[in-house]
């Protein structure tokens, strides 16, 4: 069965220093793996697919098949960064799970 | 711009009560989802509807229901409300063509359920 785990439910960092939000998956198929952000009183909206390998306000996400991690990372964080994150996998062709989420708090 | 749309923001109803919840779309995508999303667990995937008059069972589909009559209108209903069910509920949509397209949410429905 497709599983996303993210391990930490909370993260506080200061700002300006770096900052890594964690995704593992589990899945038999070929992985498509994206982050979604929710800021505070918005929709959810997606930030990073791994098929892109862009990076999108300063983060940046690698697709580890071996370790079946897609992290997040980024040097620098900033208040306004503060939000909900959300790692999903797509499966099935049109379904996604999504992992329970991981509220980053950075702190001024 | 693209926009899915929720017809309410925030909903109270009682114990026992039908409950419809709905969802349109602009971008004529095939796809649309219901889920729900509770703190620590995160969104998980309630119906699940890839054409008019098609749908398919997600995780937690007991005690929901869902329709699809027209393409850019997906409803989600509780037959009979429990407290249980007190949650916040997301609409999407996904274009069924391109495999690396993304999910576009709507802005949620809090139901209350008392």
């Amino acid at each position: 069965a497709q599983r996303v785990t993210q391990p930490e439910k909370l993260l506080s960092v200061f700002k300006g220093a770096p900052v890594e939000l964690k995704c593992n998956y589990s899945y038999s198929g070929s992985p498509e793996l994206f982050w979604y952000v929710q800021y505070s009183r918005q929709r959810l909206q997606l930030l990073l697919r791994h098929i892109s390998r862009e990076s999108i306000k300063g983060f940046t996400a690698d697709l580890n098949k071996g370790e079946t991690s897609f992290h997040q990372k980024k040097p620098f964080a900033q208040e306004e960064d503060s939000a909900m994150y959300y790692c999903a996998l797509r499966y099935n062709f049109n379904k996604f799970y999504f992992g329970s989420g991981t509220k980053l708090n950075v702190k001024p | 711009d693209v926009k899915v749309t929720q017809s309410s923001r925030y909903l109270v109803k009682r114990t026992g009560e039908k409950v419809f919840l709905e969802c349109v779309q602009d971008m004529d995508h095939e796809n649309m989802f219901w889920y729900r999303q509770d703190p620590g667990l995160g969104l998980r995937l309630i119906y699940f509807s890839y054409d008019v008059k098609m749908k398919e069972k997600g995780d937690i589909p007991e005690g929901y229901s869902v329709s699809r009559e027209k393409k850019e209108r997906f409803s989600l209903i509780l037959e009979s409300a429990s407290t249980n069910q007190t949650s916040m509920y997301l609409c999407a949509s996904r274009a069924r063509t391109g495999l690396h397209t993304e999910a576009f949410f709507g802005q949620g429905t809090r139901l209350t359920v008392v």
